[in-house]
């Protein structure tokens, strides 16, 4: 079955734009979550929806980042401004509502680089 | 300071070997899961366990959970080049925020044959 899936695969940007990034969750999860990995490093975690419920923006470093959620499925995290330690590996990963120890499955994530 | 704590950091070994990778927290956790990922891709999930002294096998990988559930380990038999990645732990802190899995910062690990 299909499963996460994230685009675009690579992003280069200039210092100071805005960048948009997209997962795609497998369908019927509705737990939907959004970390950064810097080269070599754990994950970071950034934010995390569930269902109609607020999201959980705890992780997001800055107000230069932001993300939603379309009709429970689809999410877009925006960099606004983009800066050079924004580069990362940005990984989106989805849950089944069920699962109580919350077991995620992963995108292949978005490589930004900003220059 | 990291709440999930994961030693070695890089561990370099022969094929054939075998090799115990540790995931160590003061806190305690209802469930605790391992990954591996592969460079360029996301994190797979491995295993969870939920029970504490659980012992739970995967072919050569055997993984198990504190009694009191604040610590895990990972140990492969017979290392072979295919377990060459990264290991991460990942916990839901018992009592905490529901879906906010913590991770730890990962074994990174090369098998060469």
């Amino acid at each position: 079955g299909a499963g996460v899936s994230q685009s675009p695969s690579n992003k280069v940007t200039e210092k100071g734009k805005d960048v948009e990034l997209r997962c795609d969750p497998i369908s019927g999860h509705t737990a939907l979550y959004w970390y950064r990995q810097s080269l070599g490093q754990g994950l970071e975690f950034l934010i995390y929806f569930q269902g109609n419920s607020a999201p959980d923006k705890s992780g997001l470093p800055s107000d230069r980042f932001s993300a939603e959620r379309t009709g429970g499925s689809v999410s877009t995290l925006t960099i606004q401004r983009t800066q050079q330690e924004d580069s990362a590996v940005y990984l989106c990963a989805s849950s089944h509502p069920d699962r109580v120890s919350y077991e995620q499955y992963f995108g292949p994530g978005t490589r930004l680089t900003v220059t | 300071t990291q709440l999930l704590e994961q030693s070695p950091q890089f561990l370099s070994i022969q094929e054939g070997e075998n090799l115990t990778v540790y995931c160590n927290s003061s806190s305690v956790f209802s469930s605790l899961q391992w990954y591996r990922q592969e460079p360029g891709e996301g994190p797979v999930l491995l295993v969870t366990v939920v029970t504490g002294g659980e012992v739970k096998k995967l072919k050569r990988l055997t993984f198990q959970f504190g009694d009191a559930r604040k610590d895990s380990s990972l140990h492969i038999t017979a290392a072979q080049p295919g377990d060459t990645g990264l290991y991460l732990c990942a916990g839901v802190e018992y009592g905490g925020s529901q879906g906010n899995l913590i991770f730890g910062k990962g074994t990174k690990l090369s098998v060469k044959p």
